[in-house]
This record gives structure tokens, sequence and C-alpha cells, in this order.
């Protein structure tokens, strides 16, 4: 039973344009979430997280939206440039669970020149 | 610079071979994690640990063992290594809601 998914597996975006990542979640427990970024051969990253209480975080060219009658959030990555070209992983947590991260199966995200 | 440190990047051994892959970390973080990922696969839980001398199996099951005789250290231990364990390793550290900082992995490859 996967808690957290992200259904589309590859994304492809010309650079300068919008990159549109997709999450959804089974589990209404959560109350935090989370984007990695991981390059081949690295380990994930860190790069930009919401609290259940807001709807939105930005953090420069990256925004996280939250939609919580929904169960699904979004990363916006704009403008979208070759080196954002990675996988990115979606996960989400609760303080009930000691905050352990419950991840996605991830995005891999191809930005064209 | 990276406060949590994964040894070896790479490493290429026979089957039947005992490894050892080492995990440190210097932010004093009492949870470790142990993760398993294929390549364009997802990333699973195969071991963690919420502070010295408690571990915990994780969501996948592995032949693999770890151990935690220490905050900073939290290495994992293939008895008898098998091409079925040809995969990349990940640890992570946490403290309380932020999220987790990852080591660099280990690539490990079984012939």
């Amino acid at each position: 039973d996967q808690q957290v998914k992200q259904n589309s597996p590859s994304l492809s975006v010309q650079e300068g344009r919008i990159s549109i990542l997709n999450c959804d979640y089974t589990n209404s427990m959560f109350d935090y979430f989370l984007w990695y970024k991981k390059y081949p051969a690295e380990g994930p990253t860190f790069l930009i997280s919401i609290s259940s209480i807001k709807d939105k975080n930005e953090d420069g060219r990256f925004t996280v939206f939250l939609n919580k009658s929904a169960k699904h959030l979004s990363l916006h990555i704009v403008p979208s440039q070759p080196g954002d070209s990675a996988v990115y992983f979606c996960a989400a947590s609760h303080n009930n669970a000691g905050n352990m991260l419950t991840f996605g199966g991830g995005t891999r995200l191809m930005v064209k020149p | 610079e990276a406060d949590i440190y994964q040894t070896p990047r790479y490493l290429v051994i026979g089957t039947g071979k005992k490894i050892t892959l080492e995990c440190s970390q210097t932010m004093g973080h009492d949870k470790m994690y142990w993760y398993q990922q294929d390549p364009g696969m997802e990333l699973h839980l195969i071991h963690y640990s919420y502070g010295v001398n408690s571990t915990e199996k994780g969501d996948l099951s592995s032949e693999s063992t770890v151990s935690r005789i220490r905050t900073e250290h939290f290495p994992l231990t293939l008895e008898s290594a098998r091409p079925s364990h040809t995969s990349q390793y990940l640890c992570a550290s946490s403290e309380s809601t932020f999220g987790y900082t990852f080591g660099s992995g280990t690539r490990l490859t079984v012939v």
C-alpha cells in the first residue's frame, strides 16, 4: 500500500518553461511534506518543504503547493534550467510516526536546452 | 559541505564476500536510516535506528544487518554478498521534523 505516489515516472520540459511535478498521498495524518532532488550516483538533497498549515511555500525558482482536501501537492520550477534535470522525490511525514519519511517513487525530470 | 559520510562510494566484490558499508554523521542526530535504491526505482527503507543500541528493520526485507554503538556511526554489513545485493545504498540522518540529510551513497556491484 503506497501512501505517497508520484504517478508520472518522467517529465520532459523545454528550458525556460515551467516544470510541474505532482505527488498524491493517502494518509490524512501526514502533516509535513518535502521534495528531494537526486542526481545519479549521489544521495538525495533537500529542496523545499511545506507544513500542512500552509498551502504554498516559495524558495527562488521553486514553489510547492499543498491541497489538503485533495491530498495533493505539486512542485513548480520556473524557469526550468538544464541543471534541474534529475529525479525528484516527494516525501511526507507525521509526528505520530516519529517523523519518519515516506517517499514517493520519484519523477525523472529532463530539461532540454 | 557534507555532514554525513558514506564509504566507499563504489565497491565491486565477488559473491560470498563479507562487506561493511560505513556511514558516519557529525550532526549529533539520534535518528539514522539505510535505504536501498535501484536505478529508476523508489527508495526502500531497509534499516533504521532512533539512538544508540536501537535498531529496527525497515519495510524492505534485507539480508543485511546494522549496528549503532555510537551516535555518529551506523554501519551496514552483508555477511555473504550475492548478485541480488547489487544496488545503491543510501544512509541518512535526521532530527525532529526537518527531514533527512543523505550521504552520497555507496554503489555496490556483486559479481
